[in-house]
């Protein structure tokens, strides 16, 4: 596609719901990278594939975060048992080998009540 | 990553140039300066980059003096659509860990 695509852009969980997140990368790119917006805040980086192997999650915040990208292509972040400090919006970004920047997506804003 | 210093907000009208100047004390010898643009619910828009001296592209120029330790975002003839969150980074041009900040929210108005 033309862009990164990522859904839902809106997602409510209720505290301790299992949510899980997509994001469609630009077709080709081969890097994909997780970040977490608070409100206020930049972005701050979760973890980062190349192709389907996943090379940093260093920034994922606790085991009740994980990342996905089994074919390379399409990526899904879950968080289970969601708390309320997991508010947040939730970008994903995409880049390909030789390029200046990373294209991001317009984020899944998710709320947890 | 080199830690970058740049203003909360900056208010500015339709038609003139917005400078936001970030600094960059402990910048490395192989750190670039990047800079990203953030709408309201959108994520963040690659601008400009450079290592030294001046970049322009269509949509900014970036001023990068001799020592490095600071570079400015000159934005153009602004409009009320140049409203957003300005992010200065420093890191290696190969760095996949972004460090964003709480960048300079600029305000354009009629």
């Amino acid at each position: 596609g033309a862009g990164v695509s990522q859904s839902p852009r809106y997602k409510v969980a209720k505290r301790g719901q299992d949510v899980a997140l997509r994001c469609d990368p630009i077709s080709g790119h081969v890097s994909l990278f997780w970040y977490q917006q608070a409100l206020g805040q930049g972005p701050e980086f979760l973890t980062y594939f190349q192709n389907e192997a996943q090379l940093d999650k260093s920034g994922l915040p606790s085991d009740r975060f994980f990342a996905e990208r089994p074919e390379g292509s399409v990526s899904t972040l879950k968080i289970q048992r969601t708390q309320q400090e997991d508010s947040a919006v939730y970008l994903c970004a995409s880049s390909a080998a030789d390029s200046k920047g990373y294209t991001f997506g317009s984020g899944t804003r998710l709320t947890v009540v | 990553l080199a830690k970058t210093t740049q203003p909360i907000s900056m208010d500015s009208y339709e038609g003139q140039e917005v400078n936001i100047t970030c600094s960059h004390n402990n910048i490395a010898t192989n750190d670039y300066i990047t800079w990203y643009q953030q709408f309201p619910s959108q994520g963040p828009r690659f601008i400009i980059q450079g290592y030294k001296t001046k970049v322009t592209n269509e949509v900014a120029s970036l001023f990068i003096p001799a020592d490095r330790k600071s570079s400015t975002l000159s934005l153009p003839r602004v409009s009320l659509s140049d409203t957003a969150v300005y992010y200065c980074l420093v890191a290696l041009i190969n760095d996949y860990k972004l460090s964003f900040g709480a960048g300079t929210t600029v305000t354009v108005r009629a």
